[in-house]
């Protein structure tokens, strides 16, 4: 799943720092996803964006801030963050968002680590 | 809300040999995918299969809908089948992927 691509493939912050994740992708898909993953979980859905708007906020923290400047382009800047917040951060897109029924296809994802 | 469970949750297979993993669902499901999370992270789209059978080399899967599991076969394994290997779905109505716990997989040469 190559065609999702997302920036940087790994990122060291402290607490204080701010930083931006970055994805992208140019299937024409209208709806992109944050997700994040512990070690030796499943992804856990944070964001859903259904034609650049926000559908889905799974009562994350406010110091992760998601933003979908165009369609093929989704952000995730974060801010003060906590060492807990350290894991695998997994960009995805599909075709639409009907209530989820599309495949949804992932990028190789950012390793965040928070000191 | 749907429960996920995959079996077994660990295996270990020589090189060459063949294997089935398995996802049960809870509920009537509208799509459910396999993914490969190789080693490095990856989180790979293995196949999208409500229902029915579908091939893919050495890997195919079949969804039994109405019986609520979906199987993934994968014949002459090779090392770089290692990972873990999840099932998720989805139903009408609810709004997010439910992945199951994962099936971790190592083939030693």
């Amino acid at each position: 799943d190559t065609e999702v691509t997302q920036t940087p493939k790994h990122l060291v912050m402290g607490m204080t720092n701010k930083k931006s994740l970055k994805c992208e992708q140019h299937m024409g898909h209208r709806a992109m996803y944050w997700y994040k993953q512990k070690a030796k979980k499943p992804p856990e859905l944070m964001f859903v964006y259904s034609y650049e708007k926000l559908s889905i906020n799974e009562s994350v923290p406010s110091r992760f801030s998601p933003e979908c400047p165009n369609s093929s382009l989704l952000n995730l800047h974060l801010h003060a963050l906590q060492p807990e917040d350290s894991a695998l951060y997994l960009c995805a897109s599909s075709q639409e968002y009907r209530e989820g029924l599309e495949p949804q296809h992932f990028g190789d994802g950012t390793r965040l680590s928070i000191l | 809300g749907i429960q996920v469970e995959q079996s077994p949750p660990d295996l270990i297979l020589q090189e060459g040999a063949n294997s089935t993993l398995r996802c049960n669902f809870s509920d009537s499901v509208n799509n459910l995918q396999w993914f490969h999370q190789n080693p490095w992270g990856q989180l790979i789209n293995l196949f999208y299969i409500p229902s029915g059978t579908k091939q893919n080399g050495r890997l195919s899967a079949t969804t039994v809908a109405t019986e609520r599991y979906s199987l993934l076969y994968i014949s002459s394994s090779q090392t770089t089948d290692s990972g873990v290997y999840f099932c998720a779905v989805l139903r009408y109505g609810y709004n997010k992927l439910i992945f199951g716990a994962g099936t971790r997989l190592a083939v030693h040469p």
